[in-house]
């Protein structure tokens, strides 16, 4: 079974600088996906940036980009420019290759706490 | 709106009554997650579920807990006589049936059991 770990229960970060949240996951497949999720205190779960194991390149998306590093199996966010509305807790999530009988089920890691001081 | 569907957004009920959560998915989409969040945890996948077929309930409770997605209408997770422990967020999640997999989640409906 593949597991996520996010090791930061909280961090901050002052208005304006850049802050990275750490994943690391287990997994013995080599095709998969790899996401960064936000949930604002209102608990809708937002999508912030999305991975495919086989694409070489990081993500970026906007003032958001990863630093996937697949062997290590890590997959860390940076956020640049950080906003008071960055404030959030932010989830890394797993999801295998789609399959008949998954689909597209996803594995979260516990969450990392953002507080963004102005 | 075109969005995932939850309701209702916040329940309270008794120990030992039933909870019942409803999810409509997005338009077009044909397959449904439950997830389930306790307080300062992240999400635990419960149940996936396509129209009238259970694909995988792996992180469902054996007992009291079921869930359904008929042919019409909307998905159901059931909680018969819940206890304080069933005190949640659940969250229900929908994709289409072919694409990048893109999980689209509703705003939760968050369990009370006094």
């Amino acid at each position: 079974a593949q597991t996520v770990t996010q090791s930061q229960p909280e961090m901050s970060v002052q208005e304006a600088e850049t802050v990275t949240l750490s994943c690391t996951y287990d997994t013995s497949e080599s095709d998969y996906y790899l996401f960064w999720y936000k949930q604002p205190p209102s608990r809708q779960m937002i999508l912030v940036i999305r991975q495919e194991a086989y694409k070489q390149q990081n993500a970026t998306e906007n003032r958001f980009s990863v630093n996937f590093q697949k062997a290590a199996k890590s997959f860390s966010l940076k956020i640049s420019d950080s906003q008071l509305g960055d404030a959030a807790m932010y989830f890394c999530a797993y999801r295998s290759a789609p399959r008949e009988t998954s689909g597209s089920r996803l594995t979260f890691g516990e969450g990392t706490q953002l507080t963004v001081n102005p | 709106n075109a969005g995932v569907m939850q309701n209702p957004r916040h329940l309270v009920r008794r120990r030992g009554q039933e909870a019942r959560l409803r999810c409509s998915p997005m338009k077009g989409h044909s397959h449904v997650y439950w997830y389930r969040q306790l307080p300062e945890e992240g999400l635990k996948f419960m149940v996936y579920l396509q129209k009238e077929n259970i694909i995988d309930e792996s992180g469902m409770p054996k007992e009291r807990f079921s869930a359904e997605f008929p042919k019409e209408g909307p998905s159901i997770l059931r909680i018969q006589q819940v206890v304080r422990g069933d005190s949640a967020a659940y969250f229900c999640a929908s994709s289409p049936r072919t694409g990048n997999g893109e999980l689209f989640f509703g705003e939760g409906s968050r369990l009370t059991v006094l």
